[in-house]
Formats: structure tokens, sequence, C-alpha cells
């Protein structure tokens, strides 16, 4: 069974342009959620996605969006790109019930120049 | 009221030895805590994870303790080797979600 993929693995942004992330879950699972990884602040949560539907959220700013597709596909996007912003960002999915297994992938590694 | 805390931030131990890693919470709506392992250029590969009604729980070489009462819980990697060398995080959710809240990582190097 193929795990979580991310894409792209690397990307490199300047201060005020926009990304997407993509975030294809393990076959089966319906919940996506999206994480920050920075060596100062560790990991924290961005969102979920369910059933294309924002389930849960943490404290980041509206520039930090996301969507899900009816084949459970996410995409996250960051508007106006701040050099802070520079971050490994994770995908983690799960089958969506009360606390199932979350599997993350690789990530995505983002530089903001 | 959110907050995981982990310590230590890192330990080096010998092959064999038994590294012990703490994890205490505040937030007691928190009813399911994994543990994590993450090596380099990798993401976070879920290890063993465990519910409050359980005290203990163990997985290969992989025991989780958990004191409801003292709102902590323990990783111990029992006869540690080399290959487990790797960062460790303790993590905590609430049952309706899938909203994960971090420790802040332990780095465990074990010499051969």
């Amino acid at each position: 069974k193929a795990g979580v993929t991310q894409t792209p693995r690397y990307l490199i942004k300047t201060r005020g342009q926009q990304v997407t992330l993509s975030c294809s879950p393990i076959s089966g699972h319906r919940s996506v959620s999206w994480y920050q990884q920075t060596p100062g602040q560790g990991l924290q949560f961005l969102f979920e996605y369910f059933s294309e539907t924002q389930r849960n959220k943490g404290n980041f700013p509206g520039r930090f969006s996301g969507r899900q597709f009816s084949n459970s596909r996410s995409e996250m996007n960051v508007s106006t790109l701040e050099l802070g912003d520079s971050a490994l960002y994770l995908c983690a999915s799960s089958l969506g019930g009360e606390n199932q297994p979350q599997h993350f992938g690789d990530g995505t590694r983002l530089s903001i120049l | 009221q959110q907050q995981v805390k982990q310590s230590p931030q890192s330990l080096i131990v010998q092959k064999g030895g038994i590294p012990i890693i703490n994890c205490a919470y505040e937030n007691t709506a928190f009813d399911y805590f994994p543990w994590y392992q993450q090596f380099p250029g990798k993401g976070p590969a879920l290890l063993i994870a465990i519910r409050p009604d359980v005290s203990e729980k163990k997985e290969g070489r992989f025991t989780i303790s958990f004191n409801k009462s003292a709102k902590q819980f323990s990783l111990h990697i029992m006869d540690s080797q080399p290959g487990d060398s790797a960062t460790y995080f303790c993590a905590a959710s609430v049952a309706a979600g899938n909203k994960l809240t971090f420790g802040g990582g332990t780095r465990v190097l074990v010499k051969p």
C-alpha cells in the first residue's frame, strides 16, 4: 500500500509570492491534516480536512488555506509569503474516525528568499 | 492549556541502554497519546500509541508508561540500537478530532 505522497519535495520562493503544496493520502483515508515543522516552533497543526470540509483549524493566519478534493487529495496554499514561512510542511492522513492513527508523508521543504 | 512538554531535548546512550523520554500535559481532555520517530529528511513515523485507560503498552522494544493522575507519559526504548538514533516526538489529541499537539522533540543518539 502506497504511503502519503507530498509534492514537490523542495520549493524555493521569494517574499510576497504564493505557493501551493499537494498531498495524496493513503488509499481509503478520508482525513488529511497539515502541519508546519520549524526548528524554533516544532511541529504545529495547521488544519484538517475530512470529506472535503475543514474540520479543525490551528492558530495560523488566513494566508494559510487548504482544500480537499472528492478523491481525498488535498492542497495547501500560502499567499504573500514571508521569510518566517520557511519550514517543512507535513501532510498526514488517517481513516478519519476518532483517534485513528495519522500517517505522515516526507514533507515539502519550503525556503523563502 | 494545549501544551505538551517533552524532556530531555537530547540524550546519548550506549548500545543496549534504555533511553527514557518524558512528556507532561495540562489539558485533561486529551485522551490519545501517540509517539512518533523521525529520521533526517523523513516525515514522522508512528511508533506506538496509548489511551488513558491503560497504564502501560509494549510494542517490540518500545514501551509507553502512562500516569493519568500526574498527567505524564513516557517512552522507554529497550535494548537500544544505533539504528534507533532519531528524533522522538510525543503528541496528544482529543478524541473528537485529529489535531495532534506535539512535544518539542528529543534527539536520541545510540552509540555503538
